[in-house]
């Protein structure tokens, strides 16, 4: 079974204060692995797509990065704006349908 | 540019009401469909998804069922709603193995 584990929980930073979002996947055949952003109360928003270990993406003060293993979405001097929950999901091989998410992360960013 | 409608944003019904959802997107064709549900400290859960018109697999047995009459077009339904059947509903689209799009989701409460 495809699994997807998002650490931490929660993270609160300072305005300025870099740091990385952790998403950990255990998947068939990876067909893709995608990043998202929630705000309280609303559909997920798309971020990013990464399909094969090495491959990075880049959007504003973000950037995404791809293991065998992990992924990682980097966020730099983020501001109170960013404050929102990022989710992590998975597609595996052979399907052409479901994602697996994980839990997500609770991004706080204090002005 | 493409689109995804969901309405309604909030609904509370009693216990053993019926339920009906509907999602409709706009600016593609022969889009795979999904409803998920989101319930509060869990990861997005897959319960129905649909690669075509009539064309239904469900990914949890439960009190709800799907159905696409068009399209472009997905419904949610229930015929009697358990106060399990409590949570945060969520519509998407996605072309193939290409990242899902989402709506801005329902609120049930039932009461």
């Amino acid at each position: 079974e495809d699994q997807v584990t998002q650490s931490p929980e929660a993270l609160r930073l300072q305005e300025g204060e870099s740091s990385s979002l952790n998403c950990s996947y255990t998947v068939s055949g990876l067909r893709g692995l995608f990043w998202y952003r929630q705000d309280p109360g609303k559909g997920p928003e798309f971020l990013f797509t990464l399909y094969s270990a090495g491959e990075e993406k880049e959007k504003e003060r973000l950037k995404a990065t791809l293991t065998k293993k992990e992924s990682f979405l980097h966020i730099t001097a983020p501001k109170p704006e960013d404050s929102a929950t990022y989710l992590c999901a998975v597609r595996r091989g052979g399907s052409n349908y479901k994602l697996t998410f994980g839990k997500g992360t609770l991004l706080t960013v204090n002005p | 540019s493409q689109t995804i409608h969901q309405w309604p944003a909030t609904l509370v019904q009693p216990v053993g009401s019926p339920l009906s959802l509907e999602c409709t997107v706009e600016g593609t064709s022969n889009p795979n469909l999904y409803w998920y549900r989101q319930a509060a400290g869990r990861g997005l859960q897959l319960l129905f998804y649909s690669v075509g018109i009539g064309q239904i697999s469900s990914e949890v047995p439960q009190n709800l069922s799907a159905s696409r009459p068009q399209d472009r077009q997905f419904i949610l339904s229930s015929k009697k709603l358990l106060l399990s059947d409590s949570g945060f509903y969520l519509c998407a689209w996605s072309q193939m193995n290409t990242e899902a799009f989402f709506g801005q989701g329902t609120r049930l409460t039932v009461v």
